[in-house]
């Protein structure tokens, strides 16, 4: 059980290149979901999804998209890269029910992407 | 919308000492959770421990522990017998139990430092 996965670790971009961040989950989780964490303003969400074919932008959205065509795939797409999108990126997975308690509502983090727009 | 905040940026414990850190959140709700992440040097988001709101007693984790005051909105993290390995940037974080596609809230984070 890989839990959750990020590739690259590290990646330097220049601006106006695309790149796509990629997420995948072994436990077979609902929910997925994209931050980003800049220093002293902890983790903000991009984008989420409750489910394959179903994803919903977050609070900071611009400049990225998301699709999840599996329930274990969830990536994350840079259109064109701007250096205010330096930041480390995390993907998380939950899984879900409706009044659930426990392990359900914890959220597990993959180890982080550290991006770089130059 | 929730908030959560943390207004502690940094602090220091001694080894071994006691150590606590501050969450505050605001919400109108009523059930909800809460949690501590713990992140260390290495990047990775470590859950450290997590209450319910509807449960008055409050959750241990071995050397960790809460203190939550649901009336007061607070949620503080108290660590015993502070070791190395407890240095780290620690974040609460806020989840409504309504709805089924809401999101996490984290608060900007204290960095903790043990020293020897």
């Amino acid at each position: 059980n890989a839990g959750v996965t990020q590739t690259p670790k590290f990646q330097v971009l220049k601006t106006g290149q695309s790149m796509t961040l990629q997420c995948a989950q072994d436990m077979n989780h609902e929910y997925m979901s994209w931050y980003r964490q800049d220093p002293g303003m902890g983790l903000r969400l991009i984008h989420y999804s409750v489910g394959a074919g179903i994803t919903d932008q977050g609070e900071v959205p611009n400049g990225y998209n998301v699709s999840r065509s599996t329930t274990e795939d969830f990536p994350l797409r840079l259109l064109s890269a701007a250096p205010s999108q330096t930041s480390v990126y995390f993907c998380a997975s939950t899984k879900y029910s409706l009044g659930g308690t426990g392990e359900q509502d914890t959220q597990y983090f993959g180890p982080g992407t550290r991006l770089t727009v130059l | 919308a929730q908030t959560v905040t943390q207004s502690q940026p940094e602090m220091s414990v001694q080894e071994a000492e006691t150590v606590t850190l501050s969450c505050t959140y605001d919400t109108s709700e009523s059930d909800y959770y809460l949690f501590w992440y713990k992140q260390p040097p290495s990047r990775q988001m470590i859950l450290v421990i997590r209450q319910e709101a509807y449960k008055q007693q409050n959750a241990t984790e071995n050397r960790f522990s809460v203190n939550f005051q649901k009336a007061a909105k607070s949620f503080s993290l108290k660590i015993s017998d502070s070791q190395l390995g407890d240095a780290a940037m620690y974040f609460c974080a806020y989840r409504t139990a309504l709805n089924y596609g809401q999101n996490f809230v984290f608060g900007p984070g204290t960095r903790l430092s043990v020293l020897p």
